[in-house]
C-alpha cells in the first residue's frame, strides 16, 4: 500500500511569488491533514479536511494561504504570495474514520521544504 | 503558548541501555498522547500511543508512561539500538471531543552511541 506523498520535495521561491504543494493521502483515508514545522520548532497544525470539506482551519496563519481538496482525494495548499516567513517543511498526513476503523493514527508524507528567498 | 513541551533537544544514551524522553503538557482536556519518530528527510513515523484512561502502554522496546496528575508522559526504549537514532516527537489530541489534530512538542533528537 502506497503511503502520503507529497510534491515538491524542495521549492525555492523568491518573496512575493505563488506556490503550490500537493499532497496524495493514502487511498481510503478520508481524513487529510497540513502541518508546517518551521526553523527545528514544533510541529504545528494547518487545518483538517474530511473528505472534500474542511472540518477545522484554526491553524491557517493568514488569508495569503489556500487549502483545496477537491473530490475529496488529493490536496493542494497555496501560499500567495509568499513571504519570508513561510519558510519550513509543510507535512501532510491521513487517516482513517475512526467510526469506520479501529484506529485512526495519522500517516505523515515526506514533506516539502519550501524555501522563500 | 506552547502547550506541548519536549525540554531536552537531544539526549545521547549507549547501545544497549535505556532511553528516557520526556514530555510535559499544559492542557488537562488532552486525552490522548503519542510519539512519532522522525529521520532526516522524511516524515514523522508513529510510534507508540496512549489514552489518558491508561497509564503505560508497551510495543516490544517502547514503552510510554503517563502521569496525568503530573501532566507529563514519557517514552522509555529499552534496549537502545543504533537505529532509534532519530528525532521523536510528542504530540496530544483532544480525541473524546471530535478533534483529532496533533500537537506536537519541539522534538528531542536521541544519539544513540555504539
Amino acid at each position: 500500500e502506497a503511503g502520503v506523498t507529497q510534491f515538491p520535495s524542495h521549492s525555492v521561491i523568491e518573496k512575493g511569488q505563488t506556490v503550490t504543494l500537493r499532497c496524495d493521502p493514502i487511498s481510503g483515508h478520508d481524513n487529510l491533514y497540513w502541518y508546517r514545522r518551521v526553523m527545528g520548532k514544533e510541529i504545528k497544525f494547518l487545518l483538517h479536511f474530511v473528505k472534500e470539506s474542511k472540518q477545522d482551519e484554526s491553524g491557517m496563519p493568514n488569508n495569503r494561504f489556500l487549502a483545496e481538496r477537491t473530490g475529496g482525494t488529493y490536496s493542494t495548499l497555496k501560499v500567495q504570495p509568499a513571504e519570508l516567513e513561510d519558510s519550513g517543511v509543510y507535512f501532510c498526513a491521513s487517516s482513517q474514520d475512526l467510526l469506520a476503523a479501529s484506529t485512526d493514527t495519522q500517516y505523515f508524507g515526506p514533506g516539502t521544504r519550501l524555501t522563500v528567498l | 503558548d506552547q502547550q506541548v513541551k519536549q525540554n531536552s533537544p537531544s539526549l545521547s544514551v549507549q547501545e544497549g541501555r535505556i532511553s528516557i524522553l520526556n514530555c510535559d503538557y499544559t492542557n488537562s482536556m488532552f486525552d490522548y498522547f503519542l510519539w512519532y519518530k522522525k529521520y532526516p528527510a522524511e516524515g514523522p513515523t508513529f510510534l507508540i500511543s496512549i489514552s489518558s484512561i491508561k497509564d503505560k502502554n508497551e510495543d516490544g522496546r517502547f514503552t510510554v508512561f503517563l502521569n496525568k496528575s503530573a501532566k507529563h508522559l514519557s517514552l522509555h526504549i529499552v534496549p537502545s539500538q543504533p537505529g532509534d537514532s532519530a528525532v521523536y516527537f510528542c504530540a496530544a489530541s483532544l480525541r473524546d471531543f471530535g478533534n483529532e489534530k496533533l500537537t506536537f512538542g519541539t522534538g528531542t533528537r536521541l544519539t544513540i552511541i555504539p
